[in-house]
């Protein structure tokens, strides 16, 4: 099993709707858990830090459940834009981050 | 932004050539991470480093090797080129737990 998973996708979701995505990890240690954002061939670049209470950026809400060891992302009003890869990571327990496979968006008009 | 430099971003070389793909940092970071991803595929550490004169292999094994002479610099070389060493190479850096991304360097090696 791996540390971290994430569903592949794609998610095809129209503009305007809603998706959220889940990463679920192995170790009950973890203490940091982070979403980035991945363009097509491009570096993957922080999108939010994933807290114990949640965090919300606008459009983008993250939340950890501890008790069934997971993250997740949920994106509101979907534009075009986000189309991306979305990465999940989550320390392991030599307090190195591990990264998820990441999980494909795609935004139709 | 993360100032974090990655030259080249994108080389051609044949096979047997040595290469050395650089990575700068000005952040002051002391962790440093080489990471290899083919498109559309995971990311893979391959190499990593919490300070100068500290490295170790991550969990991809890659025929590359690397070194951490200055905090701000960490080059990774590959001493003969193959075609299957063709991929996207990224350099990261971290002071905590977040860790920051230069913008690759693409390797094709015909």
């Amino acid at each position: 099993r791996k540390e971290v998973e994430q569903d592949p996708g794609p998610f095809n979701v129209p503009e305007g709707a809603t998706v959220a995505f889940n990463c679920t990890y192995s170790n009950s240690a973890s203490q940091s858990f982070f979403w980035y954002r991945q363009d097509c061939r491009k570096e993957p670049k922080l999108l939010m830090s994933v807290y114990s209470s949640g965090n919300e950026d606008g459009r983008f809400t993250a939340q950890l459940n501890r008790a069934s060891q997971y993250i997740s992302l949920l994106i509101r009003d979907s534009k075009l834009s986000d189309s991306a890869t979305y990465l999940c990571a989550v320390n392991d327990a030599g307090n190195m981050l591990t990264f998820g496979g990441g999980t494909r968006l795609m935004v139709k008009p | 932004e993360a100032d974090i430099y990655q030259t080249p971003r994108y080389l051609v070389i044949g096979t047997g050539k040595k290469i050395t793909l650089e990575c700068s940092q000005t952040m002051g970071h002391d962790k440093m991470y080489w990471y290899q991803q083919d498109p559309g595929m995971e990311l893979h550490l391959i190499h990593y480093s919490y300070g100068v004169n500290s490295t170790e292999k991550g969990d991809l094994s890659s025929e590359s090797t690397v070194s951490r002479i200055r905090t701000e610099h960490f080059p990774l070389t590959l001493e003969s080129a193959r075609p299957s060493h063709t991929s996207q190479y990224l350099c990261a850096s971290s002071f905590t737990n977040t860790i920051y991304f230069g913008e690759g360097s693409w390797l094709t090696v015909v």
